[in-house]
């Protein structure tokens, strides 16, 4: 069964560094989602992405956030200067689009920012 | 404003019990979505389930079964016959139509754990 891949399983940064996160969704979908899950608390929507834009974003997305469909096949998150607050799970979805088709999530990037 | 409300953060039972998760949702929309979905001690999320407003019937999927109310605004899912395998984090999951598709607002989460 096709699978969201997403890499790396475990990035450990500095404060004020930059991380990507990178995902790859499953080939024949086309919306794609961000989402993360603090440690111990709930998934939190950041981002909804479609045709090489971003739908919606959360209150979480601010500038220190990007999103980015470089090829056709990669989804990327870019935290522009980690903070300490950043550390949790962030989680790539994707999905064929609406008609209440579900999230196939990844297994997620646990971001660690010391 | 919390939208899903999962008030069980906890759920023990032995082998073989069955187990019932409550999920409260609110919501104006007139069409929306329901999901159930499981995270395992690994960490990933898993889809299990999904129901639409205008589809009130309630199913069986082997060992999984919902019990849709919208009279009562509720979602609750039933694992039948639990085993250890069943232990994680199960999460009740809003969508409105009103957002852009995939904006799903979870629950807290229920943690089920299921001992031999």
């Amino acid at each position: 069964e096709p699978e969201v891949t997403q890499t790396p399983s475990h990035q450990v940064t500095q404060m004020g560094q930059e991380v990507i996160l990178r995902c790859v969704p499953i080939s024949n979908h086309l919306y794609f989602y961000w989402y993360r899950q603090i440690l111990g608390q709930k998934v939190e929507f950041l981002v909804s992405f479609y045709n090489n834009e971003i739908s919606e974003k959360s209150e979480i997305f601010d500038d220190q956030f990007s999103v980015e469909r470089p090829d056709g096949s990669n989804f990327t998150l870019k935290i522009r200067s980690t903070k300490l607050e950043d550390s949790a799970m962030y989680f790539c979805a994707s999905s064929e689009g609406q008609n209440n088709s579900p999230l196939h999530f990844g297994n997620g990037t646990r971001l660690t920012v010391t | 404003a919390q939208k899903v409300t999962q008030a069980q953060t906890e759920i023990s039972v032995v082998e073989k019990e069955d187990v019932t998760l409550d999920c409260v949702y609110e919501t104006r929309d007139t069409t929306y979505y329901l999901f159930w979905y499981k995270q395992p001690p690994s960490g990933e999320l898993v889809f299990l389930i999904r129901r639409n407003s205008f589809d009130e019937q309630n199913e069986i999927s082997g060992r999984y079964s919902w019990n849709f109310q919208k009279s009562t605004s509720s979602f609750n899912f039933t694992i039948t016959a639990s085993q250890v395998v069943d232990s994680a984090v199960y999460f009740c999951a809003l969508s409105e139509a009103t957002d852009s598709w995939g904006k799903f607002q979870f629950g807290a989460g229920t943690q089920v754990v299921v001992t031999p």
